[in-house]
């Protein structure tokens, strides 16, 4: 997991509350991806980034997800209001360039009650 | 488009013997395939990659893999199970110009004594 810091590691929030998840690459990179992993879904690309400007948020379910990524040190995913069904694992993944492979963070477990 | 299938959900070897996983994919350009693995709890971790140079891949821990155009596969073997590979394993695919990956649903592999 080096090279990818994601915080927090474990969110349990009330149905209805914002959650803001972070992630820190440490590492020099082009591309960043958020993705959501769920039993039913397995791994879903939500959006992603080339050199700080998002290029991708067709995975994105809806408007309550938003994502940002200021600067290349840091991206954040945010979601409001939150729902159950939010409830998964959602990894950030970076590559320093084309053919190189994602490198992934430990991810964050959202349980949303 | 493109996609990729794990032919197997779950995969039960016992300790010393070799391991096959299987995966097939299908893509309109010239892909580029990855084989990650996740353990318990854990981000997704590389093992190996397939990006249009030899045909016959190794990984890291003993693991290797071979792209075969003509049966669009690329499955992933090692000669020995060891008890730290029991792991979800998934197989991934980008095709040539573009860069979002494509999960498959994943192999549970399981090592028995």
């Amino acid at each position: 997991d080096a090279g990818v810091i994601q915080s927090p590691r474990h969110e349990v929030t009330e149905m209805g509350q914002e959650v803001t998840l972070r992630c820190k690459p440490i590492s020099g990179h082009d591309y960043l991806f958020w993705y959501r992993q769920t039993m039913m879904r397995g791994l879903e690309l939500l959006i992603y980034f080339n050199n700080n400007v998002p290029i991708d948020d067709s995975g994105m379910p809806e408007d309550r997800f938003s994502a940002k990524m200021p600067n290349a040190s840091f991206s954040t995913l945010k979601i409001q209001p939150s729902e159950p069904r939010d409830s998964a694992v959602y990894f950030c993944a970076i590559e320093p360039g084309r053919h190189y492979g994602y490198t992934f963070g430990s991810g964050t477990r959202l349980t949303v009650v | 488009a493109q996609s990729v299938t794990q032919l197997d959900s779950h995969v039960s070897v016992s300790e010393g013997t070799p391991v096959l996983l299987r995966c097939n994919y299908s893509s309109s350009y010239s892909p580029s395939l990855f084989w990650y693995v996740q353990h318990p709890n854990k981000g997704l971790q590389l093992l190996l990659k397939y990006t249009s140079a030899a045909t016959l891949v190794k990984g890291i821990n003993g693991f290797e893999a071979e792209f075969k155009k003509s049966e669009t596969s690329f499955h992933l073997t090692k000669p020995s199970a060891h008890m730290s590979d029991a792991a979800e394993y998934f197989c991934v695919v980008r095709e040539g110009g573009g860069n979002k990956l494509t999960f498959g649903t994943g192999t549970q592999l399981k090592v028995e004594l």
